[in-house]
């Protein structure tokens, strides 16, 4: 049972413009939600978090935005940047529950310059 | 730099044979995890620690899984009698209770042939 879903593998996008990166979840229980960005051969690299009591934060070029009421979110990053050109994973957690993240399939971000 | 560490980034080894990784966390980190990603998935939990308690084992990780955090700072994670099956690459990740912005380190790929 995949409780947090990234139905899109892929998406391409023009330098300048914006990225829209979408993320689905089933669980209500989950309160914590997460972006990473990963490159081939490393870790996951931290981006930026959400929690449930909010429906949108930003840093930089990166806002997410939470629905709770559709349980799904989105990473907008605006504007892209060659250098984004990534694997993006959303991830979400319970906090009372020890936090361990369950994370969604990716969604491989190019941006052409 | 202090990130979370990993050792060693690669390992090939023999069915049969077994493997031990290292993971040394951020510092001031008291929470430790363990995760797995094979190709084309997101990670997915294994384990984690507060300090050198384990407070949670995933039904992936079989008897043949064992992980240790003996002092609350680095932690081992075994593989014995290693499959085919578990190639992969391990992650580790930390945090400070209370954030739960997870960090992770740039994660060991085993290839088990």
């Amino acid at each position: 049972d995949q409780q947090v879903k990234q139905n899109s593998p892929s998406l391409s996008v023009q330098e300048g413009r914006i990225s829209i990166l979408n993320c689905d979840y089933t669980n209500s229980m989950f309160d914590y939600f997460l972006w990473y960005k990963k490159y081939p051969a490393e870790g996951p690299t931290f981006l930026i978090s959400i929690s449930s009591i909010k429906d949108k934060n930003e840093d930089g070029r990166f806002t997410v935005f939470l629905n709770k009421s559709a349980k799904h979110l989105s990473l907008h990053i605006v504007p892209s940047q060659p250098g984004d050109s990534a694997v993006y994973f959303c991830a979400a957690s319970v906090i009372e529950l020890g936090g361990k993240l369950i994370f969604g399939q990716g969604t491989e971000l190019s941006v052409k310059p | 730099d202090t990130g979370v560490s990993q050792d060693p980034r690669h390992k090939i080894t023999k069915r049969g044979q077994n493997v031990t990784f290292r993971c040394d966390p951020i510092s001031e980190h008291n929470r430790l995890y363990w995760y797995r990603q094979t190709l084309g998935q997101g990670p997915e939990f294994l384990t984690y620690f507060q300090n050198e308690a384990q407070l949670e084992k995933s039904r992936l990780l079989s008897d043949r899984f064992s992980a240790e955090r003996p002092k609350g700072s680095f932690s081992t994670l075994e593989i014995q009698r290693t499959e085919q099956g578990d190639s992969a690459m391990y992650l580790c990740a930390s945090s400070f209770t209370g954030t739960d912005n997870q960090y992770f380190g740039p994660g060991t790929r085993l290839l088990v042939l």
